[in-house]
């Protein structure tokens, strides 16, 4: 059985570049999140969407990072105009919904292999 | 704040020797506190979850509200035990899905 799925593997930019991620998680996960984590710094959450809306993105770092989720399938997270900053690992992960599971506790995510991303 | 606290980036131990990597917390309520665990060229995995009890691979982890603390022990060290180890939570004020991690800990177990 596949897991999450990532791409590209890495990517090296320069400043002002766009660059698009793209995340297919598990089959049948509603749940979807980005994270990112700088070189020294912890993983830290971007976004959550349930199916094609977003939950939560109190973590998008701000209006240069686009994430979309169309037809609540896959996922890409857009960055534009990159900046130095914005290097780092971004990791997608998916989990299940599941009744009062999905509200009161944590459902277990699984995370993909991440996406190198440098911008020079 | 929700923060989870990592102090050692590196730790360093002679295979059989007893494991403990450090995770201290901060949360106002009662969150939710596990273990991640990423071995060489493998993704980023749960480990543990305090709510299950459970000793997995002769890890175990004791959440202590009174030292917010949820450090993960091991009595005797594997080789592949080596690997980087994420200390998390979540909980019912950030959204029971959105984890913070910790900076994590590099466990080098020495042959």
């Amino acid at each position: 059985e596949a897991g999450v799925t990532q791409f590209p593997s890495h990517s090296v930019i320069e400043k002002g570049q766009t660059v698009t991620l793209r995340c297919d998680p598990i089959s049948g996960h509603d749940n979807l999140y980005w994270y990112r984590r700088v070189m020294g710094k912890e993983i830290k959450f971007l976004l959550h969407f349930v199916k094609e809306s977003k939950q939560d993105e109190s973590g998008m770092p701000n209006n240069r990072f686009l994430a979309e989720r169309t037809g609540g399938t896959y996922s890409t997270l857009k960055v534009q105009p990159a900046e130095l900053e914005d290097s780092g690992v971004y990791f997608c992960a998916s989990s299940q919904s599941g009744g009062l599971a999905g509200i009161s506790s944590y459902n277990e995510q699984f995370f993909g292999p991440g996406t190198r991303l440098t911008v020079l | 704040a929700q923060r989870v606290t990592q102090p050692e980036k590196l730790l360093s131990v002679f295979k059989g020797a007893p494991v403990e990597l450090k995770c201290n917390y901060s949360y106002s309520g009662s969150p939710e506190l596990f273990w991640y665990v990423q071995y060489s060229r493998q993704r980023l995995q749960l480990l543990l979850r305090h709510i299950s009890r459970e000793s997995i691979k002769g890890f175990t982890a004791d959440l202590n509200k009174g030292e917010t603390s949820f450090h993960l022990k091991k009595p005797f060290a594997q080789e592949e035990d080596s690997a980087m180890y994420y200390c998390a939570l979540s909980g019912p004020s950030g959204g029971y899905q959105k984890v913070t991690f910790g900076t994590g800990t590099k466990l080098q177990v020495i042959p």
